[in-house]
């Protein structure tokens, strides 16, 4: 059983440049949330998609927009990309509305912009 | 705005004593909490939860405290082991999926 796989494992860009990240959740999982994770920082909370719309949104501009697909796959981009958008970003799926059903996380992808 | 903090960047214990990392929150609205474990190249995995019903949860070696009246959750590993060393970071939840995680306490395990 596949768990969550995200792909690039790596990306440069430069400043200014746009970015898409995509994210396959676990098997039987219909949710998929995104994390910013900044060098020393935990992970924090950009949004969550659910039947293919944005269900919830932590405080990040609009720069940052995502999509869901109807087999549960998710897309995160990010526009105009600024030097401090470099960060680890991790997908995380779980399943609703089993709240004792865990965040399962990808092992991210490493953003760096130049 | 801070709303989950774990103080100790780093701990580090001898094989085979306690480990005690702690976290504070601020939001009384949080309900969940939970740890997870990173190691370097992975993303993080759930290693156990308490809901604020309860003031303690025990899973083998694993065990955590929640202290509701001082904001305060902590995890007991015992007996410490070096494969426990990675990083931890814990989490807090108030709606439904959207957590809340700390900065990370760094465990090294000495042999």
């Amino acid at each position: 059983d596949a768990g969550v796989t995200q792909s690039p494992t790596h990306l440069i860009k430069t400043r200014g440049q746009q970015v898409t990240l995509r994210c396959s959740p676990k098997s039987g999982h219909d949710t998929v949330s995104w994390y910013q994770q900044a060098l020393g920082q935990g992970p924090q909370f950009i949004f969550q998609y659910y039947e293919e719309e944005e269900r919830q949104r932590g405080n990040f501009p609009d720069r940052f927009s995502g999509h869901q697909f109807p087999n549960y796959s998710s897309e995160l981009n990010v526009n105009a990309l600024l030097l401090g958008d470099s960060a680890l970003y991790l997908c995380a799926s779980s399943r609703t509305p089993d709240r004792d059903e865990k965040l399962f996380f990808g092992s991210g992808t490493q953003l760096s912009v130049l | 705005d801070q709303q989950v903090k774990q103080n100790s960047p780093s701990l580090s214990v001898q094989e085979g004593r306690i480990s005690i990392l702690n976290c504070d929150y601020t939001n009384s609205m949080f309900d969940y909490f939970l740890w997870y474990k990173k190691y370097p190249a992975e993303g993080p995995t759930f290693l156990i939860s308490i809901s604020s019903i309860k003031d303690k949860n025990e899973d083998g070696r694993f065990t955590v405290f929640l202290n509701k009246s001082a904001k305060h959750l902590s995890l007991h590993i015992v007996p410490s082991q070096p494969g426990d060393s990675a990083v931890y970071f814990c989490a807090a939840e108030n709606n439904f999926n959207k957590f809340y995680f700390g900065s990370g306490t760094k465990l090294n395990v000495k042999p």
